[in-house]
């Protein structure tokens, strides 16, 4: 199985800083057909992950211009500039490459 | 709109068995792969499988963590996505999510393993 590992936020993070949020698969994601595969959630509290990015660097419908994402094969980050209070959750990425599709242990961002 | 509406969560002895479904409306069901994916409480969601389209006959892909105790299937005439799930353990507690692509979510249901 791919393993998808991600790095922790310096928490709290000011309101209306940025933040980046780091992913590394064990695997490369960067298909022959030139898109990497791989999906950014955020899962605010109670509720169900919500699909931010995908195909790495592609914004899901209704997403706000504050996140972005961009990586290499296996290095990836999640930014989000100008940090809001509905910012606030846990953040996952996840490869659909290769199956069983995998998730990152998530990344936490609390507001200060 | 697209919905995804899951039910028939609760609470089963280990060793039982439950189906959980998928009530899906908004969307041409049969053009598109569905997946069941899990969450244990306070860790990260877990991928359980697949079933895919029409176009791709239906077919299905196991995460090896369930394969061979979970079943996934789908009614094409009700627009409803199941999930078998026999031989439950203890670990198996978890939010259970329905997902169309990875797009749309429902909002879960729980499952608790306890005796």
């Amino acid at each position: 199985d791919i393993v998808m590992t991600q790095g922790a936020l310096p928490n709290p993070v000011p309101s209306g800083e940025s933040a980046s949020i780091t992913c590394q698969s064990s695997k490369s994601l960067l298909h022959s057909n030139g898109k990497t595969y791989l999906n950014w959630y955020l899962q605010r509290p109670g509720q169900s992950p919500q699909l931010l990015i995908y195909w790495m660097s592609t914004r899901a419908s209704g997403v706000s211009d504050r996140f972005s994402g961009s990586g290499s094969g296996t290095d990836f980050t999640l930014k989000i500039s100008s940090v809001e209070a509905e910012d606030v959750g846990v953040y996952y990425c996840q490869q659909f490459l290769e199956y069983p599709r995998t998730f990152g242990g998530g990344t936490k961002l609390e507001l200060k | 709109e697209v919905k995804l509406l899951e039910s028939g969560g609760g609470l089963v002895q280990p060793g039982g068995s439950l189906r959980l479904s998928c009530a899906a409306s908004g969307f041409t069901f049969t053009d598109f792969y569905m997946s069941w994916i899990r969450q244990p409480p306070g860790k990260a969601p877990e991928w359980l499988g697949v079933i895919r389209n029409k176009a791709n006959g239906y077919t299905t892909e196991y995460n090896p963590s369930v394969k061979g105790r979970f079943t996934i299937s789908r009614d094409n005439t009700q627009n409803i996505l199941y999930l078998q799930m026999n031989t439950l353990r203890a670990e198996d507690t978890a939010i259970y999510y329905c997902a169309r692509d990875a797009h749309y979510w429902g909002q879960g249901v729980m499952v608790t393993v306890s005796s």
